[in-house]
């Protein structure tokens, strides 16, 4: 099974300012044949389900503000949250589709500081 | 708009059964992977089981594998898990979710509510 690690676990960041998770998998989710990485960000709202983000590691799905960005390539990627709001008080998990079984990463907790 | 509904979800004793039910619309279901994914109370997300369009082709956790079953019925435009030989550690909010195109292995698109199985005596 692909491991999905995500770092840190929680994170406590300023209104307005720059937020940045971290995911790290096992092996390469990134498929030669078409040159896409195979990862997905999801944020969780308390006591609302996973809400999708970012596929292909960097596609922003329709509807999701712009400060929202995804990075990375092969074995790490990043989300960006240019700038906090405070409806972005979530748990974000990044998700590997490259291979069966699907796995997530433990998820990181993202607070105002 | 699409919307996906569970139902089924309740108090089970350990060894016990459980028909999970997934009610879509605003969508052309039957032309769409499903996948059940769980989550324990105050845990991550679990991956459980996915089915193809027509049913055809199925895939499990090894966690649930020959306890739980996935099926559908297009015609319903609904999505089941029947859950056999519960054990606590099932205990668990369960999504029913939607993939993009026709493939297997794409990410979920949507996702419904929830419905909260608990297995406890």
């Amino acid at each position: 099974d692909i491991v999905m690690t995500q770092s840190p676990d929680s994170l406590a960041v300023s209104l307005g300012e720059r937020a940045t998770v971290n995911c790290k998998s096992s092996q390469s989710v990134l498929y030669s044949s078409n040159n896409k990485n195979y990862l997905a960000w999801y944020q969780q709202r308390p006591g609302q389900p996973p809400k999708l983000l970012i596929y292909w590691a960097s596609t922003r799905e329709s509807g999701v503000p712009d400060r929202f960005i995804g990075s990375g390539s092969g074995t790490d990627f990043t989300l960006t949250i240019s700038s906090l709001q405070a409806e972005d008080v979530a748990v974000y998990y990044c998700q590997q589709y490259y291979g069966s079984p699907y796995t997530f990463g433990q998820g990181t907790k993202l607070e105002i500081k | 708009e699409v919307q996906l509904v569970e139902s089924g979800g309740g108090l089970v004793q350990p060894g016990g059964s459980l028909r999970l039910s997934c009610a879509a619309s605003g969508f052309s279901f039957g032309t769409y992977w499903m996948t059940w994914v769980r989550q324990a109370p105050g845990k991550g997300l679990e991956w459980v089981a996915s089915i193809k369009q027509d049913g055809s082709e199925k895939h499990y956790a090894d966690s649930v594998k020959g306890r739980f079953t996935i099926s559908r019925e297009n015609a319903k435009n609904s999505l089941y898990l029947q859950m056999n030989s519960l054990r606590a550690e099932d205990t668990a909010v369960y999504y029913c979710a939607t993939s993009p195109g026709e493939k297997w292995l794409v990410y979920f698109d949507y996702w419904g509510q929830g419905t909260l199985v608990t297995v406890s005596s």
